[in-house]
């Protein structure tokens, strides 16, 4: 079985901070990993993904996230915050089809 | 369509009502996915549909819930005599099914059981 921990349900940051949402999953074999975003109101959005090769994934708006196998992690990062950041962010993990969904982290942007 | 589309986008229901969900997919994506979200909450996979093999219904979460699909078009989520914790966002996605290919979300039906 498979499942995904995202830590922290509010993360809050002050623009042109570090954007930092920490994601670790438990699988048998590596997965594939997303994260999707959501804005408020709007249906989820693909922000980047892991398949295989390159550890290290950009993604859209800035956004990238690493795939570290030892520590069965694949966290969220962003250099510096933009108040249009502020959404709820889901990490989520793929063996065969389905995905398994973490319960989010609601990131909000201080001005 | 450009994307996913689901009907209707809210739904407010008695319980012990019937209701019926659909959801159109990306033209050419073979694989379609119902999850539900409830407020506060991530995902729950419900059920995978890949072109004509029989359907994943593994998380569905009790027999009142069913879905069909008709070849890779349209799905229909049916949920009968609704419970107040039924009421949730119902999202459904489509996706080329190849391992790891993104899934494209629809907006979400919001399902609400007074």
């Amino acid at each position: 079985a498979q499942s995904v921990t995202q830590l922290g349900s509010h993360v809050s940051v002050s623009e042109g901070a570090l954007v930092l949402l920490r994601c670790n999953y438990s699988s048998s074999v590596p997965p594939y990993l997303f994260w999707y975003v959501q804005y408020p109101n709007q249906g989820l959005q693909l922000l980047l993904k892991y398949t295989t090769g390159a550890t290290l994934v950009k993604g859209i708006n800035g956004f990238e996230a690493e795939f570290k196998k030892s520590e069965t992690s694949f966290h969220l990062t962003k250099p510096s915050a933009h108040m249009s950041d502020a959404a709820e962010y889901f990490c989520a993990v793929s063996l065969r089809r389905a995905l398994t969904f973490g319960s989010g982290t609601r990131l909000q942007v201080q001005p | 369509g450009a994307g996913v589309s689901q009907s209707p986008s809210n739904k407010v229901t008695e319980k012990g009502k019937d209701v019926e969900l659909r959801c159109d997919p990306i033209s050419g994506h073979t694989a379609l996915y119902w999850y539900r979200q409830r407020l506060g909450q991530g995902l729950e996979f419900l059920i995978y549909f890949q072109g004509n093999s029989a359907p994943d219904k593994s998380g569905l979460p009790s027999d009142r819930f069913s879905a069909e699909r008709t070849g890779e078009s349209v799905s229909t989520l049916t949920i009968q005599r609704t419970q107040q914790e039924d009421s949730a966002v119902y999202l459904c996605a489509s996706s080329l099914d190849r391992g790891g290919n993104e899934q494209f979300f629809g907006p979400g039906t919001r399902l609400t059981v007074l």
